[in-house]
């Protein structure tokens, strides 16, 4: 199994702005995850875009896919002082193990 | 209503000590996890159940035994703890055969700290 490597790192933002966030893997993959942990919380799934997909769209969250790159970005639009929090992307090969890296933290300020 | 339940939520400890942590779902899942999650935030996973029976064993020191009494629950037990076992637990659980068994479901974290 591989895991993804979430970019940047850290990323702050003000409200309202839009937030974008990158995952780089390194082998094929059936479908991607991303995933939110809000501090002190679990990780909360958001979206899954399969091999075969290009973009998806989930309320204020697209999520693009080029596997070809194998890169990922999750855009939130509009930010929210609730979107604070770290996101995981989580490359799928098929076996039920979700390998995650350390995140983005993200961080909307009012 | 709670999805997946952890028991306890902090637990603060000696080293050497065996302490044991709780998970369930009533998600009707057949598959569960355990992950651990390190102060930088990495997240492994540890052990994963399927319908009661072990199917991934990472590299996890045998101080650390899960069971699984039924589907709906995976308990940890650490013994003999040591103080890089300080970190965040997470149970997880997902429905194998649905077309939705990618997606995990996580419970709330277990804080353990080792003194």
């Amino acid at each position: 199994s591989q895991q993804g490597e979430e970019d940047p790192q850290a990323l702050s933002i003000q409200e309202g702005e839009n937030a974008t966030m990158n995952c780089s893997y390194k082998t094929s993959i059936n479908n991607l995850q991303w995933y939110r942990q809000n501090s002190g919380r679990g990780l909360v799934h958001l979206i899954l875009i399969r091999s075969n997909e290009r973009e998806k769209h989930s309320g204020r969250l697209r999520v693009t896919l080029d596997t070809s790159k194998k890169s990922s970005s999750l855009l939130i639009t509009a930010s929210r002082a609730a979107d604070t929090a770290s996101y995981f992307c989580a490359p799928h090969e098929g076996a039920q193990k979700l390998v995650f890296g350390q995140g983005t933290r993200l961080t909307i300020n009012p | 209503d709670t999805a997946v339940s952890q028991t306890p939520k902090y637990l603060v400890t000696q080293m050497g000590n065996d302490k044991s942590i709780k998970c369930e779902q009533n998600l009707g899942h057949d598959t569960m996890y355990w992950y651990k999650q390190d102060s930088k935030k990495f997240l492994k996973i540890m052990f994963s159940y399927n319908n009661k029976e072990l199917i991934i064993n990472e590299t996890v020191p045998n101080r650390f035994s899960p069971k699984s009494p039924d589907k709906a629950h995976l308990n940890l037990h650490i013994n003999s703890l040591e103080l890089g076992d300080s970190a965040v637990y997470f149970c997880a659980s997902s429905q194998e055969g649905s077309v939705f068994r990618e997606t995990q479901y996580f419970g709330p974290g277990t804080r353990l700290l080792v003194l």
